[in-house]
């Protein structure tokens, strides 16, 4: 399967710990993206990168969050300090390409903070 | 950013035609007009896009308003499969190609 992959698939962890989520693009894909996604409301854009470049962070990216894609392939997503809020779907997409191109979504990974 | 107005749910019969109606009326002339869909426990996936005409691809059709206003999505014959929520969504070109998404519409398909 050459589709965005996520690891891992579920998490569960208690409110005030770290974790941390890792996204695999499509290989030769230069954008990945980071979308969270509550139950209910459709995705909301978190940050992407374009290469290792961080391009753009939401404002819903507060500084517990940290994005990094160290070699332009792969990119972990780090919650620090976890709370009950952020109990998401977190979801992982790439493009090949810059402006109007279809996003390739990964399967996302289901957090959920006790 | 121009926004897109759904229905939160719809239904339709197995193996019927399936209209999802969106409407965007303040579509700037440079929006493209986008399709996806979310099926149970999956990640988006991309349906179809277009620009004024309308479209079609393997997996629907996209018929545009002559204002650009609106427009439908088109499921020619619905299966099981086809349960899931839709989203219609603006795109500007040339700019950061985030997705936007808003609440999109839940399509369930009776047996």
């Amino acid at each position: 399967d050459t589709g965005v992959s996520q690891n891992p698939r579920h998490k569960i962890t208690k409110r005030g710990q770290n974790v941390t989520f890792r996204c695999d693009p499509i290989s030769e894909h230069n954008r990945l993206y980071w979308y969270r996604q509550t139950l209910g409301q459709g995705p909301e854009f978190l940050t992407y990168f374009q290469n290792e470049a961080q391009l753009e962070k939401s404002r819903l990216l507060s500084d517990r969050f940290s994005a990094e894609r160290p070699k332009g392939s792969f990119s972990t997503l780090e919650i620090q300090r976890t709370e009950q809020g952020d109990s998401a779907m977190y979801l992982c997409a790439s493009s090949f390409g810059t402006g109007d191109t279809e996003q390739f979504f990964g399967p996302g990974t289901r957090l959920t903070v006790l | 950013d121009a926004k897109t107005t759904q229905p939160n749910s719809m239904e339709s019969n197995e193996e019927e035609p399936v209209h999802l109606p969106c409407n965007h009326s303040t579509i700037s002339g440079t929006d493209y007009i986008h399709w996806y869909r979310q099926l149970p426990s999956q990640g988006p996936e991309y349906v179809i896009h277009g620009l004024t005409s309308n479209v079609n691809n393997r997996m629907a059709s996209l018929a545009i308003a002559e204002d650009r206003k609106s427009s439908t999505l088109i499921l020619h014959r619905a299966t099981l499969r086809d349960a899931a929520v839709y989203y219609c969504i603006l795109r500007y070109l040339n700019r950061d190609d985030k997705i936007i998404f808003g609440k999109g519409t839940r399509l369930h398909i009776l047996p």
